[in-house]
């Protein structure tokens, strides 16, 4: 299975934004790239994927490189409520489904006020 | 709230004992995930249904660990003869395939603790 690699922590002052990055090198043409957070003492929340181009949504944005080796996710105004570990993960199609996520240990993210 | 719902949400046993868990997928989900987490560690799968029928497996599933799907409804996780390696948080994750996009919506997860 394809890996990823991320910092394992970053800090963000509140209500500014925060690149979250992430690199799949070996990352193969049918893998999505999944960005879920867990808070502390919650499960995982899913918070956006993609698979080329770059996505939007509410919470969050991704960008996706060209080569797709390497992605970041956006978060435009940090808040204290987004202090969590952001997962990179990726996804194949495996017997119809995605939901066999593998993840790291990801990204540990602080946000001072 | 409709969320995914799991319980108990602590569960302290002795080595030896059994226990079960239940989730409570939301309602027109027809995919749901079992996946264990230990401290400081990232969730790990463990097992998938569609609807009823069981169709992944994880090797980290040993022999003592069963679960269920009866109907395609709510799933039980079922640990016979529990170690201290056992104790996680177990977490249940539910999903409505489309395509090939696919989102999972976790629970809470239940804590246990194995003495």
């Amino acid at each position: 299975d394809a890996k990823t690699t991320q910092p394992n922590s970053m800090e963000s002052n509140e209500e500014e934004p925060v690149h979250l990055p992430c690199n799949h090198s070996t990352i193969s043409g049918t893998d999505y790239i999944h960005w879920y957070r867990q808070l502390p003492s919650q499960g995982p929340e899913y918070v956006i994927h993609g698979l080329t181009s770059n996505v939007n949504n509410r919470m969050a944005s991704l960008a996706i490189a060209e080569d797709r080796k390497s992605s970041t996710l956006i978060l435009h105004r940090a808040t204290l409520r987004d202090a969590a570990v952001y997962y990179c993960i990726l996804s194949r199609n495996y017997g119809g489904s995605q939901g066999n996520l593998i993840f790291g240990k990801g990204t540990k993210l602080s946000v001072k006020p | 709230d409709t969320g995914v719902s799991q319980d108990p949400r602590h569960k302290i046993t002795k080595r030896g004992q059994n226990v079960t868990f239940r989730c409570d997928p939301i309602s027109e989900h027809n995919r749901l995930y079992w996946y264990r987490q230990t401290l400081g560690q990232g969730p790990e799968f463990l097992t998938y249904f569609q609807n009823e029928a069981q169709l992944e497996k994880s090797r980290l599933l040993s022999d003592r660990f069963s679960a269920e799907r009866p109907k395609g409804s709510f799933s039980t996780l079922e640990i016979q003869r529990t170690e201290q390696g056992d104790s996680a948080m177990y977490l249940c994750a539910s999903s409505l395939a489309r395509g090939f996009s696919e989102k999972l919506f976790f629970g809470s997860g239940t804590q246990l603790s194995v003495l």
